[in-house]
């Protein structure tokens, strides 16, 4: 069964540092999206991404945030100067389409922690 | 997107059907209704979608009232390894946007 990959499982970086979390979402599907989760908190939307732009954000989707599809396979999400709080797990997710028929496929997940 | 109203917990017996409930009474006619679940700290995974029908797939059956108002996710023959959190969503069907935006869920726990 096709699967969405995400890489790193676990990436330690220090406060203040860029990084770039990697997904490579199924291949014939549309939709992506960022997800996190923040330890024992809910799954939090951050950012949806159709046709090569931002389709939705959320209000932690900041300027710290950017996302990028640079060559028609990878979905990266950028956070530009991390901060303590950053620190989660962060699930990419894919879909065929987005009209309600069908469901998100989500990867395994980034772990993230900054010190 | 409607809101969704769940029980924090619930307990089953190994094998035994499970029967998840969820309220979401201000459901609007274009709007879905998705399961997911996550284990431990999986991705979420889809489990099954509907608009006002029943349906049902290998994993579970998903049963709508006639109102919309509620739903229940039903896993038939319950293991360990369906030990998790499952989050109903309701979700409005649209083109090229939408979110699937998670509440708290319930958290299923089976037993031996």
């Amino acid at each position: 069964e096709p699967e969405v990959t995400q890489t790193p499982s676990h990436q330690v970086t220090q406060m203040g540092q860029e990084v770039i979390l990697r997904c490579v979402p199924i291949s014939n599907h549309l939709y992506f999206y960022w997800y996190r989760q923040i330890l024992g908190q809910k799954v939090e939307f951050l950012v949806s991404f159709y046709n090569n732009e931002i389709s939705e954000k959320s209000e932690i989707f900041d300027d710290q945030f950017s996302v990028e599809r640079p060559d028609g396979s990878n979905f990266t999400l950028k956070i530009r100067s991390t901060k303590l709080e950053d620190s989660a797990m962060y699930f990419c997710a894919s879909t065929l389409r987005d009209r309600g028929n069908y469901g998100y496929t989500f990867g395994s997940g980034t772990r993230l922690t900054v010190v | 997107d409607a809101k969704t109203t769940q029980p924090p917990s619930m307990d089953c017996a190994e094998g035994r059907a499970a029967n998840l409930p969820c309220n979401h009474s201000t459901i609007s006619g274009n709007e879905y209704v998705y399961w997911y679940r996550q284990i431990h700290s999986q991705g979420p995974q889809y489990i099954i979608h509907g608009l006002k029908n029943n349906e049902t797939n290998e994993m579970a059956s998903l049963i709508i009232t006639e109102d919309r108002k509620s739903s229940t996710l039903i896993l038939p023959h319950a293991t360990l390894r369906d030990t998790a959190v499952y989050y109903c969503i309701v979700r409005v069907a649209r083109a090229n946007a939408g979110k699937s935006t998670f509440g708290d869920g319930t958290t299923l726990t089976v037993k031996p």
